[in-house]
């Protein structure tokens, strides 16, 4: 059975600081990973969808690494504002017909 | 793109009752997913659609719970003689099967399921 990991649970920081989180998974047959912001009251919304060892990509603020060989991708916000709160989920596949596997999510509070 | 669609947003009912969940999904996906989450932990798979086939049902469904997807487009949740333990944000997804847009899934807003 695929586990994902996410680390740290959760994070606050001040408004401006730089963080970063870590997403584990198993890297024999991997597929795909993907990361989503929950926000409260709102639904999931995807950011990223990486499938390629090296792979890094970038949406404003925010970017994310995957390394397919050791199994874990970061996601980093440069930056962060209060408007970055929310849960940050990460989920992996290890083919294009099986469901994605959610980790816990990060919980990140930003500070004004 | 009106996306995808949950109702009801809040649901109470009481231990040993039905209750059924409706999803509309985002119209030209194929594929539709529905997910539990409960406080601290993230959405955890309970089974999925491509079109009116449903492909995958997680083993830690209880068979208390059905879904289906009749004509391929909007799909049902139901629970049957529901427990405690069954309150949970019950979330639906839609995307594009294959390699297509990459599998993203694109979320409802969830049904919050309590019960008493």
């Amino acid at each position: 059975i695929l586990n994902v990991e996410q680390s740290p649970q959760s994070l606050h920081v001040q408004e401006g600081d730089s963080t970063n989180f870590t997403c584990s998974f198993p890297s024999s047959n991997f597929y795909a990973l993907h990361w989503y912001r929950w926000e409260t009251a709102k639904s999931p919304e995807a950011l990223f969808v990486m499938t390629l060892n090296g792979d890094e990509k970038k949406k404003g603020r925010i970017s994310a690494t995957l390394n397919t060989k050791e199994g874990y991708s970061y996601l980093y916000i440069k930056g962060s504002q209060p408007e970055d709160s929310a849960t940050y989920l990460c989920a992996s596949r290890n083919s294009g017909n099986t469901p994605l596997v959610f980790g816990k999510g990060t919980r990140l509070s930003v500070i004004a | 793109d009106t996306g995808v669609s949950q109702n009801p947003r809040h649901k109470i009912t009481k231990r040993g009752q039905n209750v059924t969940f409706r999803c509309d999904p985002i119209s030209e996906h194929n594929r539709l997913y529905w997910y539990r989450q409960t406080l601290g932990q993230g959405p955890e798979f309970l089974t999925y659609f491509q079109n009116e086939a449903q492909l995958e049902k997680s083993r830690l469904l209880s068979d208390r719970f059905s879904a289906e997807r009749p004509k391929g487009s909007f799909s049902t949740l139901e629970i049957q003689r529901t427990e405690q333990g069954d309150s949970a944000m019950y979330l639906c997804a839609s995307s594009l099967a294959g390699g297509q847009g990459m599998g993203k899934l694109f979320f409802g807003s969830g049904t919050q399921l309590s019960v008493l």
